[in-house]
């Protein structure tokens, strides 16, 4: 049972547009979210996270939005750069883990035409 | 470049067969944690090692093992393949055995069982 899930396999952007990517979860005892975005040929890398005591975490040209009674969270990319082509992985974290076990989804491949 | 490494890059062998996946952490992470992404798929978590011990365990099968070393190196071990095990298998590393930490990912292994 796929407890994060991004419905959207893919989104294609014109550079200097804003991304906006999109995940949502099932289990209410997720608490900590966070997006890390992938290459090809190379591993997920860390972007940006926020926990669920806040709605919006910004890192420069990122941020991430969190809608708690929707169980939907949002990646901004403002503005879109080339460089961001990658496929963008959600995943969501609960205190109840004793260790530190992620919950991912199954990925939205951004590309971004310039 | 993560720091963790992951051997061999590719792999192709036959069901029925065994294979061993090895994993080096960034120097100083005592967390080792091995994903399964197939087909279409998002990361699956298989298992954390947390300094030589099993730390939280995820959808793994009993045809997988996986250890971590004392000089803290993990290796994932697949028997038993069957054409479903097909897959990317990433390693991924932590300072640590909770707290949010951020997980740095290997490049991957590719299996393919023919």
């Amino acid at each position: 049972d796929q407890q994060v899930k991004q419905n959207s396999p893919s989104l294609s952007v014109q550079e200097g547009r804003i991304s906006i990517l999109n995940c949502d979860y099932t289990n209410s005892m997720f608490d900590y979210f966070l997006w890390y975005k992938k290459y090809p040929a190379e591993g997920p890398t860390f972007l940006i996270s926020i926990s669920s005591i806040k709605d919006k975490n910004e890192d420069g040209r990122f941020t991430v939005f969190l809608n708690k009674s929707a169980k939907h969270l949002s990646l901004h990319i403002v503005p879109s750069q080339p460089g961001d082509s990658a496929v963008y992985f959600c995943a969501a974290d609960t205190h109840a883990n004793t260790g530190n076990q992620f919950y991912f989804g199954t990925g939205t491949s951004l590309t971004v035409i310039p | 470049d993560s720091g963790v490494t992951q051997t061999p890059k590719h792999l192709i062998t036959a069901t029925g067969q065994r294979v061993t996946l090895r994993c080096s952490p960034r120097s100083g992470d005592l967390s080792v944690y091995w994903y399964q992404q197939s087909l279409d798929q998002g990361l699956q978590f298989l298992i954390q090692y947390y300094n030589g011990e099993e730390r939280a365990k995820g959808n793994i099968l009993e045809r997988f093992s996986a250890q971590q070393f004392p000089d803290l190196h993990s290796e994932l071990n697949l028997s038993s393949l069957e054409l479903g095990d097909s897959a990317l298998y990433f390693c991924a590393s932590s300072v640590g055995t909770g707290g949010r930490e951020t997980q740095y990912f290997g490049p991957g292994t590719r299996l393919l069982v023919l």
